[in-house]
């Protein structure tokens, strides 16, 4: 079961700012970097965003990332229907010695 | 560019073993950890393990331990993930994915759906 806690489901109308928490513990998101991916339906995910805050290349600048603490954020601003899909914080677990998931956020926009 | 290709959907039998192969193409294959990760119908992600393709040492998730053998061919470039006495609530879509150090699974394999039923 996963350790790292989402909300979920998110919505919003195109446009609109959407934000997704993600919250753990001072073994997981506490210790360590805090990545997020973005799995569309029927397809695999992909990595959205790594080291808390940062963006791979392509990944438009309307996505952003935050940690404080043992929790982090992951926020869609702008909201396009392209981003309908679910969303996951993951990072390490010192304490399991594994890759933790947080259990999944659905995105949907009205 | 940079990939993992996943082997076709399987059909299994509860109690038979399925492996699952990943080939990488694009990059250095020594160079970089591989995770398997799997997936449910309708569930979130789940993570199984980790590889190391330089020395095919590996690190299983305990729930997996002693089911899973993670593997390694490095005269092909290709991953192996095996899981045995397979009941139904292994029925899931299982990936791998390149380890980014510092950044994170990328890329990911397009996934392979194992199903398992009598």
């Amino acid at each position: 079961q996963s350790v790292l806690t989402q909300p979920p489901s998110a919505s919003g109308t195109p446009g609109q700012r959407v934000t997704i928490s993600c919250s753990g513990s001072s073994s997981n998101i506490g210790t360590n970097t805090v990545n997020w991916y973005q799995q569309l339906p029927g397809t695999a995910p992909k990595l959205l965003i790594y080291s808390d805050n940062q963006r791979p290349s392509g990944v438009p600048d309307r996505f952003s990332g935050s940690k404080s603490g043992t929790s982090a954020s992951l926020a869609i601003s702008g909201l396009q229907s392209e981003d309908e899909a679910d969303y996951y914080c993951a990072a390490w677990d010192d304490s399991l010695n594994g890759y933790v998931f947080g259990t999944g956020t659905k995105v949907t926009v009205l | 560019q940079e990939q993992l290709v996943q082997s076709g959907a399987e059909v299994k039998k509860p109690g038979a073993s399925v492996k699952v192969s990943c080939k990488a193409s694009g990059y250095t294959f020594t160079s970089y950890y591989v995770h398997w990760v799997r997936q449910a119908p309708g569930q979130g992600l789940e993570w199984m393990g980790i590889i190391n393709p330089s020395g095919g040492s590996t690190s299983y998730v305990q729930k997996f331990q002693g089911r899973v053998t993670m593997t390694r061919d490095t005269s092909t470039n290709t991953l192996y993930m095996e899981l045995s006495r397979l009941r139904s609530e292994d029925t899931a879509v299982y990936y791998c994915a390149r380890e980014r150090h510092s950044i994170g699974l990328d890329p990911w394999g397009q996934g392979t759906l194992v199903t398992v039923s009598s």
